[in-house]
Parts: C-alpha cells; structure tokens; sequence
C-alpha cells in the first residue's frame, strides 16, 4: 500500500534551516510529484511547493522563493523540504502529499512540527 | 493567483441534518480541478471529492460535490458523528495551487 512517512518533530533557533524528509514506498517514487503544504496551529493550509522526483524539477510559491528547497534522493525514494532563515511564523505541520499536474492529493504523508523559537 | 473562499465559516448543525459548504474562485479553476478534503484535529487532510465531482475511494455517498467555474458546493447529505470536522476546498489547475480558509463543521 502506499504510503509517506515523514520524519520527526524539530525544534529550531530563529535564523536557523530546517530539513524535512518524506520517505514513500508502495508505488514507483519517480511516477508522482510530492509537494509540500504547511499549516500553523489552527490555521489553514498552504502550498509551499512541488517536486517532479524523476526530473527533480521544482516549483515554488512565491511567497518561498529564495527560502524553501526542495530535493530528492531517488535509491532511498525519499523527498525532502528544506527551509532556511527560520523565523517564528514558520512554526507549523508540515504535509508532504503525493500528487502530479491537474491530480488531487490521496496520499498524505502523517505532518512534522516544526517549532521555531529562541 | 485564484483565491478561494469558503463560506460559511462555521456550520452549527446536528446529526442527521444536511449540510451545503460553499466554495467560490476568483477565477474560474480549469476543467474543474476542484476538490474537498476533510481533516480531523491531529490528522493529515483526507481527500473526499476531486475533479468532475468523483468521490475518492472509501468516500460514502451522502458526500457529493457539485459546481463548475467559479462556484463550487459540497454536500453532505446526514451528517454522521465522525463528519464533524473542518472541510478544505482546493484548486489543483493552476499554479500556484490554492486551499479555501476552511469551514468548520460543528455539533449544535
């Protein structure tokens, strides 16, 4: 079955990176973009971003340009999120989900808080 | 960017009642690349109803989608225990992909 596990709870200084991996199995990894969405404590979500595994070509929100790098390594079929210049606001869950150009998103991956503080 | 905007913002009803969430587009989202997620507290997103209106595997059918162009609707025909939950609209047709704020539905 499919599956995205994605790693740990991270707490991390103000001005610091933050690397979130999603590590799926189940399906052929390089088949489906993963993207990535965000969702503070009581607010709503927010795509930050795509992968295309295959090709490793990216796409992001505007609002993540210049933060947010997404990569993947395709032996461990595993995507990763890193965001850098952590700042308090950037305290949320972060989803990986599994889906291509015009697919909805089935597949969720189980969150990873990220808590920014000082 | 289409902005999606879900009315109400809470819905106060009771088991076995109807419930009608709206979801409208500031443009009008590509060959109805619309769809609903449920999400419960402490839990991912859990896809109900994508593109055409189809309901995701698993999905029970007193949940049904409808709309096109700029106004979408889900339905929820009774409302069972475990359909208290907050509901997200998406569109998936354009970049950058955009979620309505959500409605809350709560027990009355």
């Amino acid at each position: 079955q499919v599956q995205l596990v994605q790693s740990g709870a991270e707490v991390k200084k103000p001005g610091a990176s933050v690397k979130v991996s999603c590590k799926a199995s189940g399906y052929t990894f390089t088949s489906y973009d993963i993207n990535w969405v965000r969702q503070a404590t009581g607010q709503g979500l927010e795509w930050m971003g795509r992968m295309n595994p295959n090709s490793g070509n990216t796409g992001y929100a505007q609002k993540f340009q210049g933060r947010v790098t997404m990569t993947r390594n395709t032996s461990i079929n595993t995507a990763y999120m890193e965001l850098s210049s952590l700042r308090s606001e950037d305290t949320a869950v972060y989803y990986c989900a599994r889906g291509s150009y015009g697919q909805s998103w089935y597949y969720w991956g189980q969150g990873t808080l990220v808590t920014v503080s000082s | 960017e289409i902005v999606l905007t879900q009315s109400p913002g809470t819905l106060s009803l009771s088991p076995g009642e109807r419930a009608t969430l709206s979801c409208r587009a500031s443009q009008s989202v590509s060959s109805s690349y619309l769809a609903w997620y449920q999400q419960k507290p402490g839990q991912a997103p859990r896809l109900l109803i994508d593109g055409e209106s189809s309901r995701a595997t698993g999905i029970p059918d007193r949940f049904s989608g409808s709309g096109s162009g700029t106004d979408f609707t889900l339905t929820i025909s009774r409302l069972e225990p475990e359909d208290f939950a907050v509901y997200y609209c998406q569109q998936y047709g354009s970049s950058p992909l955009t979620f309505g704020g959500g409605t809350k539905v709560e027990i009355k």
